[in-house]
């Protein structure tokens, strides 16, 4: 069965540096979104990603974050000048068209902001 | 406020046995209402979702009921299993977004 895949599964990264998340999304699905859960709370959506650009994005998701879609395969989530509770889990998503289709998650990146 | 509520926190059950979670929502206007499993380490799974015309949904041993007048959602496991130790999340989307709010989970815990 086809997965979504997070790479790396953790980082750790010095405050104020920036980081870049990986995803690599289901083929032929064509929504994909950013999530995070830090640790023992519960999961926050961040940004939905839909024909190139964004769809939706929370209150979270400010200037320091960004995402892309940088080729045909790749969807990235870019934090900048990390802050220390910026540390979290982060899953990406992907899904077919339509609200009430589920959301295929990875297993998420860990990042520890020191 | 647009919020997601689970109970219990936490439960531990003996194998073999039934279990039900609960959910209640504040979100409005709603769309869908969904359950996924998360085990340690790893991402949600999708278990059920539900519209708001549906009452009740199946996946295998999983049963998931919705009153959407309520607001209220449950989620019924049966003959559990050793496997099925894990978070529990309640998970519903808001109408006409694709943004989903999600609970805090009910962390199952099955026991030999």
């Amino acid at each position: 069965e086809p997965e979504v895949t997070q790479t790396p599964s953790h980082q750790v990264t010095q405050m104020g540096q920036e980081v870049i998340l990986r995803c690599v999304p289901i083929s032929n699905h064509l929504y994909f979104y950013w999530y995070r859960q830090i640790l023992g709370q519960k999961v926050e959506f961040l940004v939905s990603f839909y024909n190139n650009e964004i769809s939706e994005k929370s209150e979270i998701f400010d200037d320091q974050f960004s995402v892309e879609r940088p080729d045909g395969s790749n969807f990235t989530l870019k934090i900048r000048s990390t802050k220390l509770e910026d540390s979290a889990m982060y899953f990406c998503a992907s899904g077919d068209p339509g609200v009430n289709q589920p959301q295929h998650f990875g297993d998420g990146t860990r990042l520890s902001i020191l | 406020k647009n919020q997601v509520e689970q109970s219990p926190q936490s439960l531990i059950i003996l194998e073999g046995k039934n279990c039900t979670l609960q959910c209640n929502y504040t979100v409005s206007p709603f769309s869908n209402l969904r359950w996924y499993k998360q085990d340690t380490g790893r991402g949600p799974v999708s278990l059920t979702i539900m519209t708001f015309s549906e009452n009740t949904k199946s996946n295998g041993r999983y049963t998931a009921t919705l009153d959407a007048d309520t607001k209220q959602s449950s989620l019924h496991i049966t003959a559990s299993q050793l496997s099925d130790s894990a978070s529990y999340i309640c998970v519903v989307t808001l109408s006409g977004a694709n943004n989903l709010f999600f609970g805090t989970g009910t962390r199952l815990t099955v026991i030999p």
